[in-house]
């Protein structure tokens, strides 16, 4: 069965500089990954996901994400944070095989302060 | 296009009681699933829909469980409430077998249980 790991609980960056948010998956065969965006009491928005192709994901709101095969990671990025990023963020995989079942992360709480 | 919605946004009951939780999903999207998101935890996989079949099912009991009616709306209904089913239940739809789709979630009904 296909898993995500969300290394970090929390991560604090300040404002204007780099954020990087990990994640690492195990599956069998190929896997598609998704990166969601968790407001307080809202749902979760979809921010970006990995196919195929391209290692670099471009996403929203300047989101972009590195899938990285070998070290079966699929780490969230941006290159200057903003206060507005800060949030619950959640991986989430899927593999090919299975019943359509897509497992999350337990989440990682960015916060960027000014 | 209108996203997922959710109703009600809160409810409240007690040990003992049945709660209903509903679901639209986006236009066009045939299936539909369920989640529970404990506070601090997250989310938990409980029930997939599709064509009106439920096709998979989380770890939970039996008294969690719903449908879906001939529109792809759906229904989570939870019997015999016990405290620890206080959380923040999500819906998400997709179209069916779009592995590489995400899924599009609404805001949640947020259940509390005294």
């Amino acid at each position: 069965a296909q898993s995500v790991a969300q290394p970090e609980d929390q991560v604090n960056v300040a404002e204007g500089n780099p954020l990087t948010v990990k994640c690492t998956y195990s599956v069998s065969g190929n896997p598609y990954l998704f990166w969601y965006v968790q407001y307080p009491n809202r749902g979760l928005q979809f921010l970006l996901k990995y196919i195929t192709g391209d290692n670099l994901v471009k996403g929203s709101y300047g989101f972009e994400a590195e899938f990285n095969k070998s070290q079966t990671s699929f780490h969230l990025k941006k290159p200057s944070a903003l206060v507005s990023d800060s949030a619950l963020y959640f991986c989430a995989v899927r593999a090919l095989y299975n019943n359509n079942d897509m497992r999350f992360g337990a989440g990682t709480r960015l916060t960027v302060k000014p | 296009e209108a996203g997922v919605t959710q109703s009600p946004t809160h409810l409240i009951k007690t040990r003992g009681q049945q709660a209903t939780l509903r679901c639209s999903p986006i236009s066009g999207h045939t299936s539909v699933y369920w989640y529970q998101q404990a506070l601090g935890l997250g989310l938990q996989f409980l029930l997939w829909y599709d064509e009106g079949e439920e096709r998979n099912r989380g770890n939970f009991p039996p008294r969690f469980s719903g449908r879906q009616f001939p529109n792809y709306s759906s229904e989570l209904n939870v019997n015999a409430l016990e405290l620890e089913d206080s959380a923040l239940y999500l819906c998400a739809s997709s179209l069916r077998g779009s592995l590489n789709q995400p899924q599009h979630f609404g805001d949640g009904t947020r259940l509390s249980i005294l």
